[in-house]
């Protein structure tokens, strides 16, 4: 068990609806970082929140947005969602502001958008 | 900007001979380089890590791994491979900098432990 929780393991959608997305970091851990998950793209990264505040951001679609809450729990929203969207989609955390401490990953939550 | 090759999609290895999973990584600075397993339907597990000092880094489950700055490399190995080790591998690398630490990951390459 990594430390990282995120709800829920799977979820079945269809085209054009909304989904959202939580993790709960492990105990301390500032940084939150989301990733996406498919067989054509490999594991990208999406974004990364540190203590609440937007740190980076990669290859997240302007339909896609998240957010980093006071407890450090973080929320991934997925809108207007496509088929291409079906991925799943990993949570991480890590401790060091410097990157010198590895992430720890969620179980993910696997999406199908049908 | 960063990026991680792993050469391979996938590796077959008879149970008890060593093993190495490949990873060469392209950065400018100085990397932070790790490496990951992925079991079906679970999420990343940290194996090992190479920040600074001895290049030849020890991690979970008996893996190994040596940081090669001339050639750019971070090779996984093991030297006697399990069935159990069968599972994808993912090579990263870090690169910290005030836009941001995230990894930025090779695209996997699975292994194959036959008895």
């Amino acid at each position: 068990d990594s430390g990282v929780t995120q709800t829920p393991k799977h979820l079945i959608t269809a085209t054009g609806q909304r989904v959202t997305l939580r993790c709960s970091p492990r105990s301390g851990d500032l940084s939150v970082y989301w990733y996406q998950q498919s067989l054509d793209q490999g594991l990208q990264f999406l974004i990364q929140y540190y203590n609440g505040e937007e740190r980076a951001k990669g290859n997240i679609l302007e339909r896609f947005s998240a957010q980093q809450f006071p407890d450090l729990h973080s929320e991934l929203n997925l809108s207007s969602l496509e088929l291409g969207d079906s991925a799943l989609y990993f949570c991480a955390s890590s401790y060091s502001r410097t990157g010198n401490t590895e992430a720890f990953f969620g179980q993910g939550t696997r999406l199908t958008v049908v | 900007a960063q990026s991680v090759a792993q050469p391979e999609d996938q590796v077959n290895v008879a149970e008890g001979n060593p093993l190495t999973v490949k990873c060469t990584y392209s950065v400018s600075g100085n990397p932070y380089l790790f490496w990951y397993v992925q079991y079906p339907n679970r999420g990343l597990q940290f194996l090992l890590k190479y920040i600074t000092g001895d290049n030849l880094v020890k991690g979970s489950y008996g893996f190994e791994a040596e940081f090669n700055k001339s050639q750019t490399s971070f090779h996984l190995k093991k030297p006697s491979a399990l069935v159990s080790d069968s599972a994808l591998y993912f090579c990263a690398v870090r690169v910290p900098n005030n836009a941001g630490n995230m990894l930025t990951f090779g695209g996997g390459t699975r292994l194959m432990v036959k008895p």
